[in-house]
């Protein structure tokens, strides 16, 4: 089985444009779940969608949004790029809502210049 | 994240006994992670214990979790070259106890 993927794998962009990351989950999993990956960092919570619905926000600001679609695939959104948005962004899928265990796609590399 | 720490480097021989440590906050956390990361890859998941447990062992892995001190281990025994990557810790977090919240990750490099 195909595991969670992510488009796509890189992305230039410069500031003030606007980006959207696509993800699509592992066959099965009707939960979503976005991250970003400042280099050096561990991965810090952004959303959690399940049945299309946002059920999770981390500490970020109202530049970024998300969509989960009825197919359970997701978009990740970000508006006025700044520099500091520069990451990778993961994507992990999970059979439910419950403690389930995440599993990672291999994540999109944002460059903002 | 909700200050949860890892020591940021761990060099080891190849052949010795890997330890990862991590503390983490939220005591209410149900289950505890391990996850793997190796250069411009996404997160491999591990393994995982659950709070009620003390230990998981798991092949060359073993997990012993101290909910008293909030200590998380990861011991890599007979730790080979491709297990040199950046090892982290997640707790999970939220109402629906699917946000996870993860250590800085710990760089381990095996020397041959």
């Amino acid at each position: 089985d195909a595991g969670v993927t992510q488009s796509p794998t890189h992305l230039i962009k410069t500031r003030g444009q606007q980006v959207t990351l696509r993800c699509s989950p592992i066959s099965g999993h009707k939960s979503v779940s976005w991250y970003q990956q400042v280099l050096g960092q561990g991965p810090q919570f952004i959303f959690q969608y399940y049945e299309k619905e946002e059920r999770g926000r981390g500490n970020f600001p109202d530049r970024f949004s998300a969509r989960q679609f009825p197919n359970y695939s997701s978009e990740l959104n970000v508006n006025a790029l700044l520099l500091g948005d520069s990451a990778l962004y993961l994507c992990a899928s999970s059979l439910s809502l419950s403690r389930e265990t995440q599993y990672f796609g291999p994540g999109t590399r944002l460059l903002v210049l | 994240g909700e200050d949860v720490e890892q020591s940021l480097f761990l060099s080891v021989r190849e052949g010795d006994s890997s330890v990862i440590n991590c503390t983490y906050t939220d005591s209410s956390s149900t289950y505890l992670y391990w996850y793997k990361q190796e250069p411009g890859a996404g997160l491999q998941l591990l393994t995982y214990i659950f709070s009620n447990m003390d230990m998981k062992q798991d092949q060359r892995l073993t997990v012993l979790l101290n909910k008293k001190d909030k200590h998380l281990s990861l011991r890599i025994a007979d730790t080979q070259t491709g297990d040199s990557a950046i090892y982290f810790c997640a707790e999970s977090h939220g109402s629906t106890g699917n946000q996870f919240y993860f250590g800085t990750g710990t760089s381990l490099t095996v020397i041959p």
